[in-house]
């Protein structure tokens, strides 16, 4: 059962703390998406990559947030200071492009920033 | 561009009853489009999805959806609501084939079934 696996499931931190979130693709998958998800907000693309090449990070705050794919079986996604408004679900999906376009979601990592 | 609206934030049914939720689309392009389910704590599980072949489209858990262009909808049903259906339910929009790879979500359904 191919699943996107994702880590940490939970962190909490102080402000000024760098965070790394991780992400395994699905074996074959060459797309790789990063997503937050707030009550307010909803879900908000941040970035995605195409054999590992960025695609569009517009989403992504650029001053404080980088996303990176060091090679196919792994993606991260970095806050560096991080700030109590980053407290969010941060998702990463992954899909084989050429196909539909259908995205695998990972279980997400809960980030809680005091 | 594309954008995605859902009718409701909250839909409440009782359990056996008609489950409705509401989607309608906007894209400048033949659109792909999908539903998916968020339980508690967890990531998002795909329904179903529309991809330009048959406009009724059936899902998993018994759920299906018709894609209606001159209503730019997409609608999800399901005939009789069972408790573990309790959850957020998004719909998203992406064009079809080509390079668009992005998903465009709606804001999410919570869908509350009743005993």
């Amino acid at each position: 059962d191919a699943r996107v696996t994702q880590t940490p499931r939970h962190k909490v931190t102080e402000m000024g703390q760098e965070v790394t979130m991780r992400c395994q693709p699905i074996l074959g998958h060459n797309t790789v998406f990063w997503y937050r998800q707030t009550m307010m907000q909803g879900l908000e693309l941040l970035a995605y990559f195409r054999n590992r090449a960025p695609l569009d990070d517009s989403g992504m705050p650029k001053d404080r947030f980088s996303a990176e794919m060091p090679d196919a079986t792994l993606a991260t996604l970095k806050i560096q200071p991080s700030e109590p408004r980053d407290s969010a679900v941060y998702f990463c999906a992954t899909s084989m492009a050429g196909g539909t376009e259908t995205q695998y979601f990972g279980p997400g990592t809960r980030l809680l920033v005091l | 561009a594309q954008s995605v609206t859902q009718l409701g934030s909250h839909v409440s049914v009782s359990e056996g009853a008609l489950v409705l939720l509401r989607c309608n689309y906007s894209s400048s392009v033949p659109p792909y489009l999908f539903w998916y389910v968020q339980y508690p704590n967890q990531g998002l599980q795909l329904l179903l999805k529309y991809t330009s072949a048959a406009t009724l489209v059936k899902g998993i858990n018994g759920f299906e959806a018709e894609f209606k262009k001159s209503e730019t909808s997409f609608h999800l049903t399901k005939p009789s609501a069972h408790m573990s259906d309790a959850a957020e339910y998004f719909c998203a929009v992406s064009g079809s084939g080509g390079s668009n790879y992005k998903l465009t979500f709606g804001k999410g359904t919570l869908l509350t079934v009743n005993p």
